[in-house]
Order: structure tokens, then sequence, then C-alpha cells
């Protein structure tokens, strides 16, 4: 248990609907960073939250959004899904945020496969 | 724009001996450079990193060296267990402004056999 809880572990869904992505960071954690893994794909950064506030952003598509919240926990919404949007959501958290290396030594959770039918 | 490549999926190696994993860049802001393994079934967990401005780096039996005029990086386990068979990723961070960011290679899957 590497302290970062993600739910659900499954989810199927249709085309079209919207689903969202839960995930609580590991305790003391302030950052939270989620990324999509596709078939035969990289982690690809969607985006990153520090102490409530967006970090920074990378491939997120306008109709995926996120926040994280006072208690620290984010969710991601994913909307109008498609069937490319079928993959493993992983949500990754840290101590800090910014230009130590301690930035990027990233806790993962056991992740979210969405599965668009 | 693939920066980070990880040119071979799978790699098969024998209990004892040395395993070497590659990584190509093409980004040449990425100031560190960091392995990941990941289980099935399990999210990735950190393994090793290295600065740019260092060649290599060590840790028990596994070691990261840095060719930064070939953009190039390897991770040598040594001896290889079976308890290493696993997809290991490599991942370069650039900084981008006051926030850093991560880009994952595509994973190199490594099965160590008896």
């Amino acid at each position: 248990d590497s302290g970062v809880t993600q739910t659900p572990k499954h989810l199927i869904t249709a085309t079209g609907q919207r689903v969202t992505l839960r995930c609580s960071p590991r305790s003391g954690d302030l950052s939270v960073y989620w990324y999509q893994q596709s078939l035969d794909q990289g982690l690809q950064f969607l985006i990153q939250y520090y102490n409530g506030e967006e970090r920074a952003k990378g491939n997120i598509l306008e109709r995926f959004s996120a926040q994280q919240f006072p208690d620290l926990h984010s969710e991601l919404n994913l909307s109008s899904l498609e069937l490319g949007d079928s993959a493993l959501y992983f949500c990754a958290s840290s101590v800090v945020s910014g230009s130590g290396i301690g930035a990027n030594v990233l806790t993962f959770g056991a992740g979210s496969r969405l599965t668009v039918l | 724009d693939q920066q980070v490549k990880q040119n071979s999926p799978s790699l098969s190696v024998q209990e004892g001996r040395i395993s070497i994993l590659n990584c190509d860049y093409t980004n040449s802001m990425f100031d560190y450079f960091l392995w990941y393994k990941k289980y099935p079934a399990e999210g990735p967990t950190f393994l090793i990193s290295i600065s740019s401005i260092k060649d290599k780096n060590e840790d028990g039996r596994f070691t990261v060296f840095l060719n930064k005029s070939a953009k190039h990086l390897s991770l040598h386990i040594v001896p290889s267990q079976p308890g290493d068979s696993a997809v290991y990723f490599c991942a370069a961070r650039a900084l981008t402004g006051t926030a850093s960011k991560l880009t994952f290679g595509t994973g190199t899957r490594l099965q160590v056999t008896l």
C-alpha cells in the first residue's frame, strides 16, 4: 500500500457519459498529480495541484477537469467520454512542488482503469 | 512528439546476470532523470534518479548512467533477481516556471528468469 488511494479501481461506462475519479494523497503530501496511461503508451501528464491550487498543466483535454479540495483529496472529472479515453488513470502525490528533486519523487496510487464502450 | 524513448518494449535476463535498460531523450532542457518500477496492478514506484550534472548514481544493485552528449541513460541491475521482473519507466524532468514536469517513456518490461 503506497498510501495514495484511488477510487474506483475499475469503471465501465458508455460514450458520451461523465465520470469522476477520486484520489486521496499520501498523508502529509500537498501536491497531487494526474497521469493517463493508454495502451502501449507512457504515462501522460495531465495536471498538477499544490495545496488546492493548479500548479502545472499537461496534455489535458478540455473535456477533462480536476480540482483539489481543502482536505487535499483530488477529483478528475472526465466528460463526453469517447472510446479513446479508455485508459489507466494514475494519481500521484509528493510532499512538495517546485524545483527540488523531491517534487518529482512521486508516490503513485494503483490507478483507476476506465473502459468506455 | 516522444521526448523520452524506451526503444526496447521487453527484455529477458537470467537470474544473477546483469540487466541493462536503456532510455534516450531529445530535450536538452531536462535536468533530472528518474527510473520508476511498476508491478502489475500497482502504481509505479520510484527507484533511482540522477542529476544532469552527474554521469553515474549507484544505489545497491541499481546504477544509472547518464551520457549527456548522446542524450542517453541506462539502468543497470546487478545481479538481477526474479523480484526485479516488472515494467521499468524512464522519466525526465523539465522545470516550467515554478513547477516541474515529468515526461515518461513507454516502459520496458523486464523478465528475470531462473
